[in-house]
This record gives structure tokens, C-alpha cells and sequence, in this order.
């Protein structure tokens, strides 16, 4: 049971550069996110997606944009990359939309824009 | 005010003590409250839920939920070395949202 795959697991852009990170699930859970990590300032959610068909902005979105493919996929795109978006970035999902149900993380992916 | 609030430590216990780990939240409306694991250079991990106003136990583990005083804690028994990980609160909804603390550092000591 893989859970929630996300990848790459590395990477390094160049400022400007654009990028997109893929995660997929294989819990059928319905809602998914997309979070990111820095020092000293826990987890903030960047977009989530409620269900299969819907996306909304969370906390920190500007500089992002989103797509929910299927179900199981969720991808997340740097569209020009700054080197404020260095950060750890942690997909998860959770089985309905709503602070209820649990979250599971993906393994992250670290993010260096020089 | 921060909406969720975790003293960033690092807590530092001997093995086999109680470790204390707390967090307070602004929103008196909060009815989720999560306690997550995360291993140096991991994925956050789920170790405790908790909904109701009292202690929750599972294992080692007591959660404490006090919604008047809008504090939620998380108590270590037996404290183990591989017990040493960050500890994030997570609360909701906000919104219909979950919300991080930025989470407890907690060093056992062996």
C-alpha cells in the first residue's frame, strides 16, 4: 500500500525556471492538498482540492496553480519560479474535505530556487 | 495573535520521563484537534485525534483537550529515544480548514 506518492523528491530551479510537482493517492480519498514547510513556520496549505473536479486557494496560493486530474491526482505548478519558493513541499490526502478526517502526507519534496 | 500557538522547544527529557507538549488556539469555535509526529527530514505523521473535551489515551500517548481554556496537550509516557521528533498541532476548522502550529521540537535523552 503506497498511500500518497509524491514526486520528485529533489529538485533545483534556476529563478524563472517553471516546474510541476506530482502527487497521486491510492487510498480513494476524495479531498486533497498541497502544504509547504519553513523553518520555524510550521505547515501552510498552498491549494487543496475538496473533491474530483474542484480546487480552492488556501493560505499562501500566489505563485502556484493547481490541477485536479482524477481522483487520485493532484499536481501542483510553479509557473516562474522565485527563490521565496524554496521550501519543503508536502502533499496529503484525507478521505472527505473537512478538519474531521485525518490527514497522510506524502514523502515531500525539497525545493531549491536559486 | 498566531491562530495556533506550540512552544517551538527544543523540550528536553531523560528516557523514561514524561514528556508535556502543548498548544493553544485562538478560535473558540475549533472542534478538530490533531497531534502529528514528524521524524527529521520525514512526512508528518498522524498519532492522535482528539474531539471531546477530557484525556484521550492510546499507548504511551494522552491526548488533553480543555476547550474553555482553548489548550490543547499531548503527553509522552516512558519517553524513549526514538520519542526525539518535532510534534505539530494541527486545529480546525478554521474556515473549513485545518491550521499547523509550528510545531515542538522534543529531545530524549538516553
Amino acid at each position: 500500500n503506497a498511500g500518497v506518492t509524491q514526486t520528485p523528491k529533489f529538485q533545483v530551479l534556476k529563478t524563472g525556471q517553471s516546474m510541476t510537482l506530482q502527487c497521486a493517492q491510492d487510498m480513494n480519498h476524495n479531498s486533497m492538498y498541497w502544504y509547504r514547510q519553513d523553518p520555524g513556520m510550521g505547515l501552510r496549505l498552498i491549494y487543496y482540492s475538496a473533491s474530483e473536479g474542484t480546487t480552492d486557494k488556501g493560505e499562501v496560493p500566489n505563485g502556484y496553480n493547481v490541477s485536479r486530474l482524477n481522483k487520485r491526482e493532484f499536481s501542483l505548478r510553479l509557473e516562474s519560479a522565485a527563490p521565496s519558493q524554496t521550501s519543503v513541499y508536502f502533499c496529503a490526502s484525507s478521505e472527505k474535505q473537512g478538519t474531521d478526517s485525518p490527514l497522510h502526507f506524502g514523502n515531500g519534496t525539497r525545493l531549491t530556487v536559486t | 495573535q498566531k491562530e495556533v500557538e506550540q512552544n517551538s522547544g527544543p523540550l528536553s527529557v531523560p528516557e523514561g520521563a514524561i514528556a508535556s507538549l502543548n498548544c493553544t488556539y485562538s478560535d473558540r469555535g475549533s472542534q478538530s484537534f490533531f497531534w502529528y509526529r514528524q521524524y527529521s527530514g520525514k512526512s508528518p505523521e498522524l498519532i492522535m485525534s482528539i474531539y471531546s473535551n477530557g484525556d484521550k489515551e492510546d499507548g504511551r500517548f494522552t491526548a488533553q483537550l480543555n476547550k474553555a481554556s482553548q489548550y490543547v496537550s499531548l503527553l509522552i509516557r516512558d519517553s524513549q529515544p526514538s520519542d526525539s521528533a518535532t510534534y505539530l498541532c494541527a486545529v480546525g476548522p478554521y474556515g473549513n480548514k485545518l491550521v499547523f502550529g509550528a510545531g515542538t521540537i522534543l529531545r530524549v535523552k538516553s
